[in-house]
């Protein structure tokens, strides 16, 4: 699997968007970009997934670059409770078995 | 409704003394996933089952064991912990192992301390 790039830590105003950075500059045509968070004390739980065009859903909204190389989660109002460590992971057909191959991931606080 | 149910959440065992981690799952999937996940690093793959079959992982070591019985449970089991296996262990399903699109659930983990 591709390798990913994220910022170690973000801080947000609760209530306020939150856009959280992933460079992947070398994804192949075929990698599809996952999110996962991770709150506190708890496993690991899916957020969003695409491949080329943006994606919504109830969750958060994920931004692709045309180029690919880049993609960014977007909450657009952060709660407490998305306090949590945010994975980019890339997964193509090729990968291990389908499996999840975590980097450090994005510690995001969120200030009342 | 929890969907990957592990027991118990914190588990305490001694150095060298097999210990056993349980995870069960109503959602009927085919694939049941291990991981290891040590203090402030990334969750880690130890192995996985892709119905009976077993795929373990080329770096995980010959103390860690799987067994699952039947389509609901999987079972870790440690031979002999030591001090570097104290980590939290987390469970995963998801329905194909190789679909890019597929979506892994996990467990809430288990959290092994060895004394």
């Amino acid at each position: 699997d591709a390798k990913t790039t994220q910022p170690n830590s973000m801080e947000s105003n609760e209530e306020e968007p939150v856009h959280l950075p992933c460079n992947h500059s070398t994804i192949s045509g075929t990698d599809y970009i996952h999110w996962y968070r991770q709150l506190p004390s708890q496993g690991p739980e899916y957020v969003i997934h695409g491949l080329t065009s943006n994606v919504n859903n109830r969750m958060a909204s994920l931004a692709i670059a045309e180029d690919r190389k880049s993609s960014t989660l977007i909450l657009h109002r952060a709660t407490l409770r998305d306090a949590a460590v945010y994975y980019c992971i890339l997964r193509d057909l090729g990968g291990s078995q389908g499996n999840l191959i975590f980097g450090k991931g994005t510690k995001l606080s969120v200030k009342p | 409704d929890a969907m990957v149910i592990q027991n118990p959440r914190y588990q305490v065992t001694q150095f060298g003394k097999p210990v056993t981690l349980s995870c069960s799952q109503t959602l009927n999937h085919n694939v049941m996933y291990w991981y290891q996940q040590k203090s402030s690093q990334a969750p880690k793959l130890l192995f996985h089952y892709y119905d009976k079959d077993f795929n373990n992982e080329a770096d995980t070591p010959d103390n860690f064991q799987s067994r699952r019985p039947n389509t609901s449970f999987c079972f870790l089991d440690i031979r002999s912990p030591g001090l570097g296996d104290a980590a939290m262990y987390l469970c995963a399903t998801s329905r194909d192992p190789s679909g890019t699109q597929e979506t892994q659930y996990f467990g809430p983990g288990t959290r092994l301390l060895v004394l």
